[in-house]
């Protein structure tokens, strides 16, 4: 899987977009990109994923830059909630390994 | 309810012990998982099973070992835990036919090896 790189912390503030960034420059064509977040100590909670074109659901929105590079994970109107630690993933859905390499991810706290 | 219920939340045991960590999913995936997650490390995989019949292990089997009793059902064992299996332990679940989707991560058991 390819190795992905995020901005260890961020704050955003309350009713804002957090734009969180995540590069995965050596990322190939059958790989896809996916993020989790994980609040204190609980689960890791899938969110959202995207092979090309940018994705939305009715947690958030998935930019990925068209050379493949980079994404961006938009939260349109951030809560308290939402503060959590968040891990993007690069990785082939067919991949014979199924370990998720989650990394550090970034720690997005938001801000009353 | 939880789509992937652990059980327990918390568990303390003495070392040389042997443990039972269960999960079960009202998901209908048929894949399950065991991560554990140690600070710092991030998560890593245990074991994991396709179907009934189905055992794989993971990066860090040794010392562990695992059950699917049903599609449902997946636990993870401690045979005789040792101090470094402190740790939070995660079951999660993955559907096959939509090999593409994310995983559904149950709440996590965390266990202490004194």
């Amino acid at each position: 899987d390819a190795k992905t790189t995020q901005p260890p912390s961020m704050d955003c503030a309350e009713g804002r977009a957090a734009n969180l960034p995540c590069n995965h420059s050596t990322i190939s064509g059958n790989e896809y990109v996916y993020w989790y977040r994980q609040i204190h100590s609980q689960g890791p909670q899938y969110i959202i994923h995207g092979l090309k074109n940018n994705e939305t659901n009715e947690m958030a929105s998935l930019i990925i830059t068209e050379d493949r590079k980079s994404s961006t994970l938009i939260l349109p109107h951030a809560t308290l909630r939402d503060t959590a630690v968040y891990y993007c993933i690069v990785r082939s859905p067919g991949a014979g390994s199924y370990q998720l390499t989650f990394g550090k991810g970034t720690k997005l706290s938001v801000i009353p | 309810d939880a789509d992937v219920t652990q059980t327990p939340r918390n568990r303390i045991t003495k070392t040389g012990k042997r443990i039972m960590l269960e999960c079960s999913q009202t998901k209908g995936h048929d894949r399950m998982y065991w991560y554990r997650q140690d600070p710092g490390l991030g998560l890593r995989l245990i074991y994991y099973s396709f179907d009934v019949k189905d055992i794989n292990k993971g990066e860090i089997s040794d010392g562990y070992s695992v059950s699917r009793q049903a599609q449902a059902k997946f636990s993870l064992s401690l045979e005789s835990a040792i101090p470094n299996q402190t740790a939070l332990y995660f079951c999660a679940t993955s559907d096959a036919l939509r090999a593409g989707e994310g995983y559904t991560f149950g709440s996590g058991t965390r266990l202490t090896v004194v």
